[in-house]
């Protein structure tokens, strides 16, 4: 069974731009979440969708923005990039109801 | 406010020995409680998950104890091996009605096994 896949794996962008990353969830699994880490925050939770709702929203701007489609597959985008902004962002998935939720290998964000 | 604290922040074992990760919460409608390994470059690997009506959970080497009066629980891993260094992670989440809340993480425990 494959994986937790997240596209792209590594992206650079300049300050002001948008950017939007790419989440494909295990088959099966209709939870999807989102998640910042950084080396001085730690893992923080963005938001979660199941069945293309969401249904959870951590403590993130509005510039932070999610969305599920019909198959689970989701993307999450980032308006007028800060240099802050700058991390790993992980999607995870689940089955449902966020438990035992599966992470991909994450998508590597710099802003300069 | 850190909802989840973890200690320590880093910890030196020897192989064959046992290696003790402790974490802390404050919210009491926390009701699911994973712990997670990361290794560099990789995304979190979910190891073991505990509810909190059982106080001790075994997978293998590794061993969730839980002590619901506390608030705490902790990863136990036993015969601990050069190839379990690696950071570790435990979180918390609940469920607000809306389905379950996202995970609070700790800010992780990097892990080193000397040979």
């Amino acid at each position: 069974k494959a994986g937790v896949t997240q596209t792209p794996r590594y992206l650079i962008k300049t300050r002001g731009q948008q950017v939007t990353l790419s989440c494909s969830p295990i088959s099966g699994h209709r939870s999807v979440s989102w998640y910042q880490q950084t080396p001085g925050q730690g893992l923080q939770f963005l938001f979660e969708y199941f069945s293309e709702t969401q249904r959870n929203k951590g403590n993130f701007p509005g510039r932070f923005s999610g969305r599920q489609f019909s198959n689970s597959r989701s993307e999450m985008n980032v308006s007028t990039l800060e240099l802050g902004d700058s991390a790993l962002y992980l999607c995870a998935s689940s089955l449902g109801q966020g438990r035992g939720a599966f992470f991909g290998q994450g998508t590597r964000l710099t802003v300069v | 406010q850190q909802q989840v604290k973890q200690s320590p922040q880093s910890l030196i074992v020897q192989k064959g020995g046992i290696s003790i990760i402790n974490c802390a919460y404050e919210n009491t409608a926390f009701d699911y409680f994973p712990w997670y390994q990361q290794f560099p470059g990789k995304g979190p690997a979910l190891l073991i998950a505990i509810r909190p009506d059982v106080s001790e959970k075994k997978e293998g080497r590794f061993t969730i104890s839980f002590n619901k009066s506390a608030k705490q629980f902790s990863l136990h891993i036993m015969d601990s091996q050069p190839g379990d260094s690696a950071t570790y992670f435990c979180a918390a989440s609940g469920d607000s009605g809306g389905g379950a809340d996202g995970l609070t993480f700790g800010k992780g425990t990097h892990l080193i096994i000397q040979p």
